[in-house]
């Protein structure tokens, strides 16, 4: 089955500085890549995602990259702020549409 | 909220006991999902279902079970035979025929004492 890989498991970065999450998946069928972001004891919200017919997509200061051959995508925050601080899943839709296996998380502090 | 919502937000077994843990969404959505979430470690797929009167087990259904009788509700029950069942569970819903974007519950969090 899917197997989704997320790197690092904790980022420091400046406020204001920029972050990036990576993660690698195995299943070559996989076609929805979204990104959450969990706050402690809350639940995980979508903050964006992104198709296998697409490359890049953005949203303000966040943004998602695909590389479809080499099996990859990333979040990039630019100008990080404090509430930037949380756990980042990234995920991929396996083989039958809308199960979703998700990566171990990255614990993003920003520090001001 | 995302009209999904979960109950207890927080729930005390003691070991032997069976448990259920409520899931109701009010978006109209085919599509229900149980996780469950340890420290350090991803949502892992504990079942799912995609319609009424039907589902499928995820990585970890062991020790769990569901049912779905109503298109608005995914109880879950985890049984004595799950070994080590203190974890926070989310429960999520999604829109198949629209979207793959999962909505996810506030969450219960579960002690074994």
């Amino acid at each position: 089955g899917e197997n989704v890989e997320q790197h690092p498991s904790t980022l420091s970065v400046q406020e204001g500085d920029s972050a990036v999450i990576k993660c690698t998946y195995s299943d070559s069928a996989s076609n929805y890549f979204p990104w959450y972001k969990q706050e402690l004891g809350k639940r995980p919200q979508l903050i964006i995602d992104i198709r296998s017919n697409v490359g890049e997509k953005k949203d303000q200061r966040i943004a998602v990259t695909l590389n479809k051959t080499a099996k990859h995508f990333s979040l990039h925050i630019t100008e990080t702020q404090p509430e930037d601080s949380a756990v980042y899943f990234c995920a991929a839709s396996g083989k039958y549409g809308n199960k979703l296996v998700f990566g171990a998380g990255t614990i993003l502090r920003v520090k001001s | 909220d995302g009209g999904i919502t979960q109950s207890p937000k927080y729930l005390f077994r003691k070991e032997g006991q069976n448990v259920t843990l409520s899931c109701e969404q009010n978006l109209n959505h085919d599509a229900m999902y149980w996780y469950r979430q340890d420290p350090g470690q991803g949502l892992r797929l504990i079942y799912y279902s995609q319609i009424v009167n039907d589902f499928q087990k995820g990585d970890i259904a062991e020790g769990y079970s569901v049912s779905r009788e109503k298109k608005e509700s995914f109880p879950l029950t985890v049984t004595s035979a799950q070994k080590n069942p203190t974890a926070f569970y989310l429960c999520a819903s999604s829109n198949v025929a629209t979207t793959n974007e999962q909505f996810f519950g506030p969450g219960t969090r579960l002690t074994v004492l």
